[in-house]
């Protein structure tokens, strides 16, 4: 079936660090892939995203890229703040899926540390 | 944009009462309705799911059930909650461009 794996945590990092948030997935088409990020107490919010292989998706200094050969979407920041402390969830919508149903990975707690 | 509303943010109920968290969306027609629960520092776990009135789809069985009585309305309910059912709710509305969360809702039943 299709799956998400994510790197455990929590990763602790010091401030301007650089972040790598490991994500492969496992699937039988062609699926969208997602980042997204969850603050303590508050629900998940879309972080980035990108529809097709090679596509590279960014926000908030975060970027992504979709890999098809090696079916990864690993998260990157080239200098981390305190407030990017908060758990990261990758995810994946396939194509032609009609309930636009996401097959989450477990979640990565980040710690940035000043 | 589609925005999502629940409520309320956090709960406090003894072992054996009812439950009914509620979650409506606005700024989308016809949306396919989520609700997932978290337990403290793990993962999404999917409850239930909807692509219309009415229509219920239940992803693991427990003591919990949903309903969907309107178009961009989604209730969590239970009638004797358990110490187990404590966590945090969330309800999502899933379109072809991602999933839309609400602030979620903070059970602890004691």
């Amino acid at each position: 079936g299709n799956s998400v794996t994510q790197m455990e945590g929590p990763v602790t990092l010091s401030e301007e660090a650089f972040l790598t948030i490991n994500c492969t997935y496992t699937a039988t088409g062609y699926p969208s892939l997602f980042w997204y990020v969850q603050y303590p107490g508050e629900g998940l919010q879309l972080l980035l995203k990108a529809t097709k292989a090679d596509d590279k998706g960014s926000n908030k200094g975060f970027e992504a890229t979709y890999r098809k050969e090696t079916t990864s979407f690993h998260l990157e920041k080239g200098s981390v703040q305190v407030s990017d402390s908060a758990v990261y969830f990758c995810a994946l919508m396939m194509a032609g899926d009609s309930n636009y149903q996401l097959i989450w990975g477990a979640g990565t707690k980040l710690i940035i540390k000043p | 944009s589609q925005t999502i509303h629940q409520w309320p943010a956090t709960l406090v109920q003894p072992v054996g009462s009812p439950l009914s968290l509620e979650c409506t969306v606005e700024g989308t027609s016809n949306p396919n309705l989520y609700w997932y629960r978290q337990a403290a520092g793990r993962g999404l776990q999917l409850l239930f799911y909807s692509v219309g009135i009415g229509q219920i789809s239940s992803e693991v069985p427990q003591n919990l059930s949903a309903s969907r009585p309107q178009d961009r309305q989604f209730i969590l309910s239970s009638k004797k909650l358990l110490l187990s059912d404590s966590g945090f709710y969330l309800c999502a509305c899933s379109l072809p461009r991602g999933a839309f969360f609400g602030q979620g809702t903070r059970l602890t039943v004691v």
